[in-house]
């Protein structure tokens, strides 16, 4: 069975620095998305930035970028110079065809 | 277009009672997926549509739900005879079939049922 594993229920990070939200996976595919999406109180889930296992480079959205480790099945999210607006629950999720799997999420405090 | 849009935001419903659940997709958007999300989970994958076929429904909680997309565009989800457990925020997402950038999520309908 396919699994995400978010292993941190909780990070926070001072407002300027850098902080890393970890993610695993599980799967014998060996072509998939997985992505990161980001939940603020009371509204709706925000996609941050997708992967596609085939390639190589790690994805980059201006703060954001991952570090993808398809071998290790890792696909962890770092969030540079951290802004009051980046608290939120966030989620990473494996995309298997139909649908999406995802983890029991990160919930991300920015301490100004 | 102004994405995915859910209705109602909120629903109060007593235990027994139906409720039914609205998702506008975004128009050129020819896939439509139904999720639960419980507090402090993450979301669970329901069903979904392509086009209006739906192709996967064996993951619906129960037989007292159900969903539907009659001309491709709009989706319906309803819960019938509903229970305490059954509480929880209910997301809708779309996406097309031609790319794979992501699901773009509505804001969901939050169900208590009381």
């Amino acid at each position: 069975a396919q699994t995400v594993t978010q292993s941190q229920p909780e990070m926070s990070v001072q407002e300027a620095e850098t902080v890393t939200l970890s993610c695993t996976y599980d799967t014998s595919e060996s072509d998939y998305y997985l992505f990161w999406y980001k939940q603020p109180p009371s509204r709706q889930m925000i996609l941050v930035i997708r992967q596609e296992a085939y390639k190589q480079q790690n994805a980059t959205e201006n703060r954001f970028s991952v570090n993808f480790q398809k071998a290790a099945k890792s696909f962890s999210l770092k969030i540079s110079d951290s802004q009051l607006g980046d608290a939120a629950m966030y989620f990473c999720a494996f995309d298997s065809n139909y649908q999406l799997i995802w983890g029991a999420g990160t919930k991300l405090i920015i301490k100004p | 277009d102004t994405g995915v849009s859910q209705d109602p935001r909120h629903k109060i419903t007593k235990r027994g009672q139906n409720v039914t659940f609205r998702c506008d997709p975004i128009s050129e958007h020819n896939r439509l997926y139904w999720y639960r999300q419980t507090l402090g989970q993450g979301p669970e994958f329901l069903t979904y549509f392509q086009n209006e076929a739906q192709l996967e429904k064996s993951r619906l909680l129960s037989d007292r739900f159900s969903a539907e997309r009659p001309k491709g565009s709009f989706s319906t989800l309803e819960i019938q005879r509903t229970e305490q457990g059954d509480s929880a925020m209910y997301l809708c997402a779309s996406r097309s079939d031609s790319s794979n950038y992501g699901y773009t999520f509505g804001s969901g309908t939050r169900l208590t049922v009381v």
